[in-house]
């Protein structure tokens, strides 16, 4: 089965740039998205086609790939932002990243 | 603004099945670019991929699950269902209905939107 690896948690101070990575074999040949999913709610796509943001998503959520890794950038992380974040994938199935707590503190 | 309901039954003993409706409203249910999902998530954990239906009837699921796992849909009602039979333990958690869309390009999807989840708990 096809394995997607992320940090399990990632610390910013308010204001600060965040970077959550998805490493993953081939994952340069993939596209990636990624999902946002606050305590106690349902995930939310924030990321999809590697860079592109969904309509109502802040523009301080961006993506970016180098190599097998994908990257989801919050620039000027708020204490809104605090939640897990997902990668995903298509490897002949629906694969997510393991998940990772996004501190703001 | 397309929005997804789960229901069913939040309590189910071990080895009997698993049964959740999705029903979607306020927008387009039987586009060729969708197929309708679930996920699911054990308490405290990630999310995990079950398996998706199109409107046609054809379905794909997660290997891990396939032996257990049937989703149908109902296109009159703009509903879908999930069965899972043989339940354990294992098996509790929020289950969640999703819309994927994927594009004509092999492994370009993504979910969006997502319902709000239900808890099925397995115990006796």
């Amino acid at each position: 089965s096809y394995d997607l690896t992320q940090p399990p948690s990632v610390s910013v101070s308010p204001g600060q740039t965040a970077g959550i990575t998805c490493s993953g074999d081939q994952l340069g040949n993939k596209y990636t998205s990624w999902y946002q999913q606050r305590p106690g709610q349902s995930p939310v796509l924030v990321i999809y086609q590697n860079t592109k943001r969904p309509s109502g998503i802040p523009e301080r959520f961006s993506g970016s790939k180098s190599g097998n890794t994908a990257t989801l950038t919050i620039g000027g992380a708020q204490p809104m932002d605090e939640a897990d974040y997902y990668c995903q994938v298509w490897d002949n199935s629906i694969v997510f990243g393991g998940g990772t707590k996004l501190t703001v503190l | 603004q397309l929005q997804l309901q789960e229901s069913g039954s939040g309590l189910v003993k071990p080895s009997q099945t698993l049964s959740l409706t999705c029903v979607v409203s306020g927008g387009s249910f039987s586009s060729g670019n969708y197929a309708w999902s679930w996920i699911r998530q054990s308490p405290g954990k990630g999310l995990e991929w079950i398996g998706y239906i199109y409107h046609s009837g054809y379905t794909y699921y997660n290997s891990s699950l396939k032996s257990r796992v049937t989703i149908s849909i109902d296109n009159s009602k703009s509903q879908f269902s999930l069965k899972l039979n043989s339940v354990t333990a294992a098996d509790t958690a929020v289950y969640y209905c999703a819309r994927l869309y994927s594009s004509s390009t092999v492994g370009d999807n993504w979910f969006d939107p997502w319902g709000q989840g239900t808890l099925v708990t397995v115990s006796s």
